[in-house]
């Protein structure tokens, strides 16, 4: 079956862009986690969707950061203003609630260039 | 919040066995999942461990103990395709916003060697 996709792959971005990233989770996957992982680095959480409610986005790095899943499939991440620092691989993440393991199931990522 | 430790970078034999080591401090625990990630690939799902003890499944065992707040990843009879980075990370025990996220460490660069 199809897993979590990701697009784009790669994003370049001038300094000051604004840019928006795109999640398409497992179907029927109620549970939907944005990671950031720096180069040499692990994932680090920045956002976590039950359906379409945003319940958790203490990992959000600055207000530039923006998430939403109106419909509680499809998710965007905006990135306003981009900065140097944003550069970085921006993982999603889908899983069941309710499973026993609540397994995460990744996508390939965005590898985002700022420039 | 978490700090989790695990070794930098490994090299191990094709053929042999590996065991990569994970401690966490933790102010709450709720699982412990091992996940394996290629180069420019997502991190693909290993194990999860809740309870003391071994958990085996074909060549990879995670074992855990929560008092110690240690767990190991062994993989035996390694591949060549077994290089990869391998992410320890911890769930935190259930916080009411309905959050599962995972604190990962920032990983282990194995590579194996002919």
């Amino acid at each position: 079956g199809a897993g979590v996709s990701q697009s784009p792959r790669y994003k370049v971005a001038k300094r000051g862009q604004d840019v928006a990233l795109r999640c398409d989770p497992i179907s029927g996957h109620v549970s939907l986690f944005w990671y950031q992982q720096a180069l040499g680095q692990g994932p680090e959480f920045l956002t976590y969707f039950q359906n379409e409610a945003q319940l958790d986005k203490s990992g959000l790095p600055s207000d530039r950061f923006f998430a939403e899943r109106p419909e509680g499939s499809v998710s965007t991440l905006k990135i306003q203003r981009t900065q140097q620092e944003d550069s970085a691989v921006y993982l999603c993440a889908s899983s069941l609630v309710g499973g026993i393991s609540y397994e995460q199931y990744f996508g390939p990522g965005t590898r985002l260039t700022v420039t | 919040g978490q700090n989790i430790d695990q070794p930098t970078e490994m090299t191990a034999t094709e053929g042999a066995i590996v065991q990569i080591n994970c401690t966490y401090q933790t102010s709450g625990f709720n699982g412990l999942f091992w996940y394996q990630q290629h180069a420019g690939e997502a991190p693909t799902f290993l194990s999860y461990n809740v309870l003391d003890g071994l958990e085996e499944k074909g060549r990879f065992s995670s074992f855990l103990s929560r008092s110690k707040g240690y767990s190991y990843l062994l993989l035996k009879e390694l591949q060549m395709k077994d290089s990869a980075s391998y992410l320890c990370a911890v769930r935190d025990a259930y916080s009411g916003a309905g959050s599962y996220q995972l604190t990962f460490g920032k990983g282990t660069k194995l590579s194996v060697i002919p």
